[in-house]
Parts: C-alpha cells; sequence; structure tokens
C-alpha cells in the first residue's frame, strides 16, 4: 500500500533562516505531488505542484520554493524565513489527472 | 477564478441531530468533489467523493453528499451525529479540464456535544 512521509513533523526557525521540508511517497510510481499551507480559517492553499521530476508548478508567489529531485520526493524551501511562513504544511500525492488526493501527516513551522 | 465556498464556519451541534454543511463552487465545467475530514490529530483523509453516476453518494461513517450541478452545490449530510465526528470538515473540487489542481474551501470545524 501507498503511504506518505514528511518530515520534521514540528519545526521552530528564526526569521531570516533557511528551510528545507521533506515529502517522500512509497508504494507508488509517477506520482502527482503537492505542497500546501494550512491556516485557520483559510483552508488549504496550494503553493506548488509537480506532475514529474524536476516539473514545478507554483501557484503562490512568495519566498518559497519547490524542488522534485526524485520520483517520490518533493522539498519545501526558503532561503530566508518571514513571520509569515509560520504554518501548517502538508504534502499530498496522487494519480493520474483524475484521483483522490491523499495526505501526509504535515509540518507545523513557527517562526519566531 | 475559480473558488469553492463553505458558507458553515463553525457548527455546533448536539449528539444525534442532523448535519448539513454546505459546499458551493463557482466553475461551469465538469468537476470532481470531494469531502475531506481531519480528525483532531489526525491527517487528512477522504470521507467521499463523486466522480460522475448517481449524484447522491455514500461516504465512511454514514456520510453522505449530494451533487446538484444547476446549483454547484456538493452538501454533506448525516442523519445523525456522533460526539466521535467533531473534526474539521473541507470541500474540494478538482476540474477535469486538463489541470492537476485541486481547490479547498475554508473548511468547517464540527463540534458534537455529548
Amino acid at each position: 500500500s501507498q503511504t506518505i512521509h514528511q518530515w520534521p513533523a514540528t519545526l521552530v526557525q528564526p526569521v531570516g533562516s533557511p528551510l528545507s521540508l521533506e515529502c517522500t511517497v512509497e508504494g507508488t510510481s509517477n506520482p502527482n505531488l503537492y505542497w500546501y499551507r494550512q491556516a485557520a480559517g483559510r483552508g488549504l492553499q496550494l503553493l506548488f505542484y509537480s506532475v514529474g521530476i524536476g516539473q514545478i508548478s507554483s501557484e503562490v508567489p512568495q519566498n518559497l520554493s519547490a524542488s522534485r529531485p526524485q520520483d517520490r520526493q518533493f522539498i519545501l524551501s526558503s532561503k530566508k524565513l518571514l513571520l509569515s511562513d509560520s504554518g501548517f504544511y502538508l504534502c499530498a500525492w496522487s494519480l493520474g489527472i483524475i484521483e483522490t488526493q491523499y495526505f501526509g501527516p504535515g509540518t507545523r513551522l513557527l517562526v519566531l | 477564478a475559480q473558488s469553492v465556498s463553505q458558507h458553515n464556519h463553525h457548527v455546533i451541534l448536539s449528539e444525534a441531530a442532523s448535519l448539513e454543511l454546505g459546499c458551493n463552487y463557482s466553475y461551469g465545467g465538469t468537476v470532481n468533489l470531494f469531502w475531506y475530514v481531519q480528525y483532531p490529530g489526525q491527517h487528512l483523509q477522504l470521507l467521499l467523493k463523486y466522480f460522475s453516476g448517481d449524484p447522491l453518494v455514500k461516504g465512511i461513517k454514514g456520510f453522505e453528499a449530494e451533487f446538484i450541478k444547476s446549483k454547484f452545490s456538493f452538501n454533506l449530510r448525516k442523519p445523525s451525529v456522533q460526539w466521535s465526528d467533531t473534526a474539521e470538515y473541507f470541500c474540494a473540487v478538482k476540474l477535469t479540464s486538463g489541470t492537476y489542481k485541486y481547490i479547498f474551501g475554508t473548511g468547517t470545524r464540527l463540534k458534537v456535544l455529548a
């Protein structure tokens, strides 16, 4: 069966520091991968998605970036964190173009 | 731009009460529709989905939703809620016209009082 992992589970970082959140999927090939940010009362905001290695689509211009170095690995990064980057970050995967999304456990990021 | 509206942000019910959570979307084409649930401390998980066919779909734990195309709605229902249904519920829409994007509503926090 397929599983999705995210780490770390919780992260506290100072303003201006770099960020790297990792997401990996097991048990499937060629998944579509997604990064969302979940904020209270604002639902899930799509940040990036990828349909293949090296292919990244950005939905929200900000100081975050994403990369997909391997088929089942999706990384969310920042060179310099802002206070407004605090939030709950979710990774998700799906197959094909008409399929259910499956979510990881999330990473709670607090920028101080 | 496409959007999904969930008008009830917070709902409080007593056990055994009936539940209906509204979801409306703004897109005129063919869509796939989803309800996801996030129980406290757990992953976001699929509750039910509609792709085609019977507009009344049944999901896990006694939930159902009805797709009404003319109203652009996909409301979630449960005849009798339980304390364990306390969670946050998200409606999502997936456009079928060549995009991989899913659009989520802002969520509804349901609290069921024992």
